[in-house]
């Protein structure tokens, strides 16, 4: 299968700390997909991008599609001890038996208060 | 708004026991996806059903079996149950026949097996 690249693997920052975390692949990917999961609980879709170059904000969240659709980027600000969790990136590959989407191996963060 | 609905969420069964999982997906959605995720892991495809058919068909190990119904929810089952069975395991929908793109999971069934 696809393989996506997710770093980093693991971030402890201080509340009130902005976040970065990214996604990269060698596959080109229609979608990038940005999910958080809680413990014991099924991922939930944070943002969902479309286009090469697309930008786009939940709240504080911020995440990029990258232009060679081979890579995104997703933004935290000024974090509150709620944004624990596990973040996942999805790559989303249109085939000839379907859609295929791939998920990246997670970044855990911690926030101290 | 109704959301992918998984049954049951806890399962606990010994060695060479068979289990069956249910989801239930958002009303409309076309198309279901399982994952089985383990500890520490990112989930990982199992198989999908677009329209009640096999779409696609990812490390499902051979015990295991799953269909999609004329009502469109999908049941996953696991015979011969191996200690490494033991994981969650997600259903997702979503609506591929208006080329939304996007997966929307339940809360998954934790399966452990003795």
């Amino acid at each position: 299968g696809q393989q996506l690249n997710q770093s980093p693997q693991s971030m402890f920052i201080q509340e009130g700390e902005d976040v970065s975390m990214n996604c990269t692949s060698s596959s080109i990917f229609n979608t990038w997909l940005w999910y958080k999961q809680d413990p014991g609980e099924g991922p939930v879709l944070l943002i969902a991008l479309y286009k090469a170059g697309e930008l786009t904000s939940n709240g504080r969240l911020t995440a990029q599609f990258g232009i060679t659709r081979k890579d995104s980027f997703l933004n935290i600000s000024a974090s509150i001890p709620s944004d624990v969790g596990i973040y996942f990136c999805a790559g989303q590959l249109i085939s000839g038996t379907g859609n295929q989407f791939y998920f990246g191996t997670g970044t855990s963060l911690t926030v101290i208060p | 708004a109704a959301g992918v609905i998984q049954s049951p969420r806890h399962l606990i069964k010994e060695k060479r026991e068979t289990a069956t999982l249910k989801c239930y997906p958002i009303p409309r959605h076309d198309t279901v996806y399982w994952y089985q995720q383990g500890p520490g892991q990112d989930p990982q495809f199992l198989i999908s059903f677009y329209e009640k058919m096999q779409s696609d068909k990812g490390s499902i190990p051979d015990r295991f079996s799953a269909q999609q119904f004329s009502d469109y929810h999908s049941e996953l089952n696991m015979s011969s149950l191996e200690l490494g069975d033991s994981a969650l395991y997600f259903c997702a929908s979503s609506l591929e026949g208006a080329g939304a793109n996007v997966l929307t999971f339940g809360a998954g069934s934790r399966l452990t097996v003795l």
